[in-house]
């Protein structure tokens, strides 16, 4: 499992864009980017997965440069509500229930009326 | 729509007791996962199973034991328990399409605390 290293805390204003880049220099060629969300005493919330490129769902881009070996979660207009702890996980996909997550250190993003 | 459902959500025990944590996982998913997630701390994977099978195994301490049952719920069951064990313990679940996704749906979790 390719480690990863995230900013360990960010702050923005309600509205703004915020983006959190991840590094994973040692990312295998197999290897999927996850991002994961959490709440205090809450259970993690999937967020985005990707490859390669640019991925976009209601909630989140994720955007990965060709190299792989980093990428950027990016969250449009944030709200107060976007107050959160975010993860950054890097693996392959398996079949049959080993998709396990290992987290490390996630990014504590404080949006500020 | 259903999320998965654990109990008890919060528990209170004394050293050396015993524990036992139950998850439910959301229809039709075939794999349960554990995670411990100490005050402070990042969540850290226990052990996972996969139709009713033990697929994968973690930092989980030899005092605990889980498993998956024939309608899909999962148990944890704690032993000797320490006061390190005071922690949220979250239970998710996946669909079949594990091979594509590392997308899992996570149960409120339950908060065990040691006395």
């Amino acid at each position: 499992l390719a480690k990863t290293t995230q900013p360990i805390s960010m702050d923005s204003y309600e509205g703004q864009e915020v983006n959190i880049t991840c590094s994973h220099n040692n990312i295998a060629t197999n290897d999927y980017i996850t991002w994961y969300q959490q709440f205090p005493s809450q259970g993690p919330r999937f967020i985005i997965q990707g490859y390669k490129t640019k991925v976009t769902n209601e909630v989140a881009s994720l955007f990965i440069p060709a190299d792989r070996k980093s990428s950027t979660l990016s969250l449009p207009r944030v709200s107060l509500s976007d107050t959160a702890v975010y993860y950054c996980l890097v693996g392959g996909l398996f079949s049959g229930g080993y998709n396990k997550l290992i987290f490390g250190a996630g990014t504590r993003l404080a949006v500020h009326p | 729509a259903a999320g998965v459902i654990q109990s008890p959500r919060h528990l209170i025990k004394e050293k050396r007791e015993t524990a036992t944590l139950k998850c439910y996982p959301i229809p039709r998913h075939d794999t349960v996962y554990w995670y411990q997630q100490g005050p402070g701390q990042d969540p850290q994977f226990l052990i996972s199973f996969y139709e009713k099978m033990q697929s994968d195994k973690g930092s989980i301490p030899d005092r605990f034991s889980a498993q998956q049952f024939s309608d899909y719920h999962s148990e944890l069951n704690m032993s000797s328990l320490e006061l390190g064990d005071s922690a949220l313990y979250f239970c998710a679940s996946s669909p079949p399409r594990t091979s594509d996704s590392y997308e899992q749906y996570f149960g409120p979790g339950t908060r065990l605390t040691v006395t």
